[in-house]
């Protein structure tokens, strides 16, 4: 079945500090790949998608590339900011009709501090 | 962007009553809504999914009698929680689907969740 692997929290950055959580995935085929972000008492947002290999997601200075190749779908950030603290999901979603349900990894949480 | 609300935000009830949280699309139509549970520190696990006017699929493990999911109308779900236990407590999240983006990625649009305690 399809699985996500992301690593372990809590991450703890100062501010302006470079950011990657990693994220690995399981799927049969060209899944769709997400990075969602939650923040205190909120629910889930988009921060990020790619939907093909060697894609790059991006919105607010956040970046995370499709390796097919490493089956992998890392978070980058070149630096943080405390407003970034939050706990991000990294999911997938299956190709083809029908097939729109999400997996999500555990979760990683980060702590930015001033 | 595309906007779903939860009500409500917060709940207390005591064991043995029922619950009921309502999930609705504001600006768009959801062809499919989805109910999630969060465990601290946790991640998300998907209990149903809900189709308009259909039964809802539920997974593995989820008590279908437990957890009454009604999905009436293209905006608006429903998951009552019935004769609730302590163990029930939990965050609560929803999700939609647009029903115009049918065809295209497979983007869900989350609610803020729901905060059960039960007593």
């Amino acid at each position: 079945g399809n699985s996500v692997t992301q690593m372990e929290g809590p991450v703890t950055l100062s501010e302006e500090a470079f950011l990657t959580i990693n994220c690995t995935y399981t799927a049969t085929g060209y899944p769709s790949l997400f990075w969602y972000v939650q923040y205190p008492g909120e629910g889930l947002q988009l921060l990020l998608k790619a939907t093909k290999a060697d894609d790059k997601g991006s919105n607010k200075g956040f970046e995370a590339t499709y390796r097919k190749e490493t089956t992998s779908f890392h978070l980058e950030k070149g630096s943080v900011q405390v407003s970034d603290s939050a706990v991000y999901f990294c999911a997938l979603s299956p190709t083809g009709a029908g097939s729109y349900q999400l997996t999500f990894g555990k979760g990683t949480k980060l702590s930015v501090i001033p | 962007g595309a906007v779903v609300s939860q009500h409500p935000s917060r709940v207390i009830c005591k064991s043995g009553t029922s619950v009921k949280i309502e999930c609705r699309s504001l600006d768009f139509q959801a062809t499919t809504m989805f109910w999630y549970r969060q465990f601290p520190k946790k991640s998300l696990m998907l209990m149903a999914t809900s189709n308009e006017g259909s039964k809802a699929t539920y997974e593995q493990g989820v008590e279908k009698d437990k957890f009454l999911i009604n999905h009436a109308s293209l905006t608006l779900s429903t998951l009552t929680v019935t004769s609730a236990h302590p163990e029930d407590s939990s965050f609560y999240i929803c999700s939609a689907r647009d029903r115009l983006l049918a065809g295209g990625y497979n983007e869900q649009f989350f609610g803020p969740g729901t905060r059960l305690t039960v007593l």
